[in-house]
């Protein structure tokens, strides 16, 4: 079966210094994955999302980035922090499926940022 | 910005049927129905999905309209542990989550 990890779990960081989340998935190849964010009261807002190697999609310009440097890998990153980047940060992954089937996502159990 | 409208909150009675409305009245025919909930400090979970027929599974039952423009969650003997905010999604190719409902299961 298929399982997917966020590290680490909750992460308090200032002002000003660089972040670096981690989403790996088992039990799967090629999935496509995903990065959300959800702030306080709000709903979820996609961030990036991969559908290979190397290939990473924006949605929201903003200070983060994000790499996928390995299939089942899926790196969420930032040089500098700000405060409004505070938030549940969530990964994803989708079997991405072709043809008219479509293509659940699954996610991960979250990463709680507050930014100091 | 999601194609869904939900009502912000709602409450079931413990072990009644809890039927959660969803207008989606600008999806389109290749758009599928999504539902996943979110327990609180949890990821969202994945319930059921649905094009045009009703779905049944494990979790929960899914009603659509014959002209699709609005869905029905029934999850049928409500428990305390479905307290979490219930997502409908209109999914064309990517996930657009709006601020969902919230459900309050009553003891």
């Amino acid at each position: 079966s298929q399982t997917i990890h966020q590290w680490p779990a909750t992460l308090v960081q200032p002002v000003g210094s660089p972040l670096s989340l981690e989403c790996t998935v088992e039990g799967t190849s090629n999935p496509n994955l995903y990065w959300y964010r959800q702030a306080a009261g709000r709903g979820l807002q996609l961030l990036f999302y991969s559908v290979g190697i190397g290939q990473i999609s924006s949605e929201v310009p903003q200070n983060l980035s994000a790499s996928r440097p390995q299939d089942r890998q899926f790196i969420l990153s930032s040089k500098k922090l700000l405060l409004s980047d505070s938030g549940f940060y969530l990964c994803a992954w989708s079997p991405g499926l072709a043809g008219d089937e479509t293509d659940t996502q699954y996610f991960g159990p979250g990463t709680r940022l507050t930014v100091l | 910005d999601a194609k869904t409208t939900q009502p912000p909150s709602m409450d079931c009675a413990e072990g009644r049927a809890a039927n959660l409305p969803c207008n989606h009245s600008t999806i389109s025919g290749n758009e599928y129905v999504y539902w996943y909930r979110q327990i609180h400090s949890q990821g969202p979970q994945y319930i059921i999905h649905g094009l045009k027929n009703n779905e049944t599974n494990e979790m929960a039952s899914l009603i659509i309209t014959e002209d699709r423009k609005s869905s029905t969650l029934i999850l049928p003997h409500a428990t305390l542990r479905d307290t979490a905010v219930y997502y409908c999604i209109a999914l064309d190719d990517k996930i657009i989550f709006g601020k969902g409902t919230r459900l309050h299961i009553l003891p």
